[in-house]
């Protein structure tokens, strides 16, 4: 199994300040066909999962800009430049490339 | 924008069955397949499997193999997920989710899970 790993897991920031979440996988996540298969989610409190990034870099439609994401191979990165206050919530990366797995969540919260 | 519509909460005694389902809002089964995610009480999200229903393939996760099983209606856009011999341990949370990327299930591929069903609560309890 390809094993997800977040840092930090925990993140307090404080709103309009930059927050950065790292998630490194066990094995590539590059196929053959040029795409990584990473995704991003966020749970809002009390909400179902929602896709911000799909396949390592592209926002998803309705996604702020103020998101991006960016990383190949093993390591990949989600920032966002400008938190705002109903960015509160956990986020997961998911590999899609055998048998999906997500990371362990990374808490977000507003100091 | 397709909404997945999830049936209501579950209780449900250890060694039973539940089977939970997911109505898409339009017809999506001829491009797109399904993923169904469990989340147990306070803790992170698993890929439980998922299903082709064009193709009528079904795929799962190892930890769930022999258990579980996903299957489609596509007159109705319905898909199901059904888990057998249930324990305190299968209480959670479980959604299911359209796959946007056609084709790549086929391939072993599944991401881009949008959108999500509003959640179906199972509790397992004697």
């Amino acid at each position: 199994d390809i094993v997800m790993t977040q840092s930090p897991l925990s993140l307090p920031v404080t709103p309009g300040e930059p927050a950065s979440i790292s998630c490194k996988s066990s094995q590539s996540l590059l196929h053959s066909n040029g795409y990584n298969y990473l995704d991003w989610y966020l749970q809002k409190p009390g909400q179902s999962p929602q896709l911000l990034i799909y396949l390592g870099s592209n926002r998803a439609s309705g996604v702020p800009d103020r998101f991006s994401a960016s990383g190949s191979g093993t390591d990949f990165t989600l920032k966002i430049s400008r938190v705002e206050a109903e960015d509160v919530g956990v986020y997961y990366c998911m590999q899609g490339l055998q048998s999906p797995h997500f990371g362990q969540g990374t808490r977000l919260e507003i100091k | 924008q397709v909404q997945l519509v999830q049936s209501g909460a579950e209780m449900k005694k250890p060694g039973s069955s539940v089977k939970v389902s997911c109505t898409a809002s339009e017809d999506i089964f001829d491009l797109y397949a399904v993923a169904w995610i469990r989340q147990a009480p306070g803790q992170g999200l698993e890929w439980v499997g998922g299903i082709i229903p064009f193709y009528e393939t079904s795929h799962y996760a190892q930890k769930f193999q022999g258990r579980v099983t996903i299957t489609a209606d596509k007159s109705t856009n319905t898909v199901y997920m059904e888990l057998t011999g249930l324990t305190s341990e299968d209480t959670g949370m479980y959604y299911c989710a359209r796959d946007s990327n056609p084709g790549a299930p086929r391939r072993g591929l599944w991401n881009w899970f949008d959108p999500w069903g509003q959640g179906t609560l199972v509790t397992v309890s004697s």
